[in-house]
């Protein structure tokens, strides 16, 4: 298993502004992944940080909007850029523990974000 | 195009009774299928799995059972505990592709 510590668990920000998350995890994975909930949506991916090269993106979005670093295998960060009101998602990383299968994800609690 | 689908947004269920939920999907080439719960301000956490090469797998009181030809897999809970009210979400895979979740069913175990 592995725990996994998001931060900030809420916020509220202003339109145009940009807010990082931070996502620390008490072992080393390889795998690391950002997830977006629209209200009454489903989990969406966002992107897959991978250790020591570029995230990979999936459709919809881009870096410009959503950059990621991942400076080593146990913390991550993604910047939510130039908000605005659509923005306003719970944002989750979760994880995939080496020897857990890759679609047995662990997730942080979540960045729950208000933007106005 | 919503491939993974869960039509029941909420559900209630006596304590002690059996509760179901269900989930359907439409793309045949999902080889994997999971159900992850959610609290209230916690992060969905893993509960059970199930192979496509597979109709059931059970793990103490949560049994999941895949229907491949109706598409549809379904999530039976017995008995049901108060402890068991959350969001459910089912999710699918292919491959190492990611993971496509439903939009959850919220359970509530009614005492």
């Amino acid at each position: 298993s592995a725990v996994i510590s998001q931060k900030p668990s809420r916020d509220i920000c202003q339109r145009g502004t940009s807010l990082t998350i931070q996502c620390q995890v008490d072992s080393q994975v390889t795998m690391m992944f950002w997830y977006r909930q629209q209200p009454g949506q489903s989990l969406t991916l966002i992107a897959t940080a991978n250790q020591g090269s570029e995230a990979t993106y999936e459709s919809g979005f881009v870096i410009d909007k959503f950059p990621i670093s991942r400076p080593n295998l146990t913390f991550s960060t993604l910047t939510v850029s130039n908000m605005s009101p659509e923005d306003s998602s719970i944002y989750l990383c979760s994880v995939a523990p080496l020897g857990v299968p890759k679609n047995i994800q662990y997730f942080g609690a979540g960045t729950r974000l208000s933007v106005l | 195009d919503q491939q993974v689908k869960q039509n029941s947004p909420s559900l209630s269920v006596q304590e002690g009774r059996i509760s179901i939920l269900n989930c359907d999907y439409t793309n045949s080439m999902f080889d994997y299928f999971l159900w992850y719960k959610k609290y209230p301000a916690e992060g969905p956490t893993f509960l059970i799995s199930i192979s496509s090469i597979k109709d059931k797998n059970e793990d103490g009181r949560f049994t999941v059972f895949l229907n491949k030809s109706a598409k549809h897999l379904s999530l039976h809970i017995v008995p049901s505990q108060p402890g068991d009210s959350a969001v459910y979400f089912c999710a699918a895979v292919f491959g190492n592709e990611k993971l496509t979740f439903g939009t959850g069913t919220r359970l509530t175990i009614i005492p």
